[in-house]
């Protein structure tokens, strides 16, 4: 596709429960990273992949979170057991290149809200 | 910490005016990057300067760095109402995926 497609837009989840967010990435970018971002925050870094690999998952809050890419394209955060601290806009990114030395190219977000 | 300040926090200012926001950081760095994020958007890259790069522009955005003092200057000349938004610098060091500031939210009013 032209950009980075992220879906869902939003989404509402009650407390406990598990939710799975999608990235679709630019085609043929190598790299794929997932920020959060807080409200008035700038975005904290979660994890990346390159191609199918998942490079560094250092930023990951907990072992609620998890991350895929399977095929080395599409990618999934999924949160389990979400609590109200993890509402924010989970942003995903993609590069051209290996850790995105050249700049990266982002989705809008999808804007979590636990109640 | 690995991630670059903004200052200021905020900024106001006319449309034709200049607004400048710097970013200081604290460890070495390949290249410094700087994002533009509309509210409720997702961030738009900017411009890259590397770490051997001084001073680099880009139609209206002037960008300069300063390794020595660790610092990055973001210069927005002639500033329109659509230039409002939060604005972002982000470090890339070998080996890991760009870390973000703060970010500056900059309000241009006409």
């Amino acid at each position: 596709g032209a950009g980075v497609s992220q879906s869902p837009r939003y989404k509402v989840a009650k407390r406990g429960q598990d939710v799975a967010l999608r990235c679709d990435p630019i085609s043929g970018h190598v790299s794929l990273f997932w920020y959060q971002q807080a409200l008035g925050q700038g975005p904290e870094f979660l994890t990346y992949f390159q191609n199918e690999a998942q490079l560094d998952k250092s930023g990951l809050p907990s072992d609620r979170f998890f991350a895929e890419r399977p095929e080395g394209s599409v990618s999934t955060l999924k949160i389990q057991r979400t609590q109200q601290e993890d509402s924010a806009v989970y942003l995903c990114a993609s590069s051209l290149d290996g850790q995105g030395a050249g700049g990266y190219t982002f989705g809008s977000g999808t804007r979590l809200t636990v109640v | 910490s690995q991630q670059g300040e903004e200052d200021p926090q905020a900024l106001s200012i006319q449309e034709g005016e200049n607004a400048t926001m710097n970013c200081s950081y604290k460890t070495s760095i390949n290249n410094l990057q700087w994002y533009r994020q509309n509210s409720g958007r997702g961030l738009v890259h900017l411009i890259l300067i590397r770490s051997n790069e001084r001073e680099k522009h880009s139609g209206r955005l002037r960008v300069t760095l300063d390794t020595s003092k660790k610092s990055s200057s973001l210069l927005i000349t002639a500033s329109r109402a659509a230039d409002t938004a939060s604005y972002f610098c982000a470090l890339h060091q070998a080996g890991t995926a760009l870390i973000f500031g703060k970010g500056t939210t900059l309000s241009v009013s006409s």
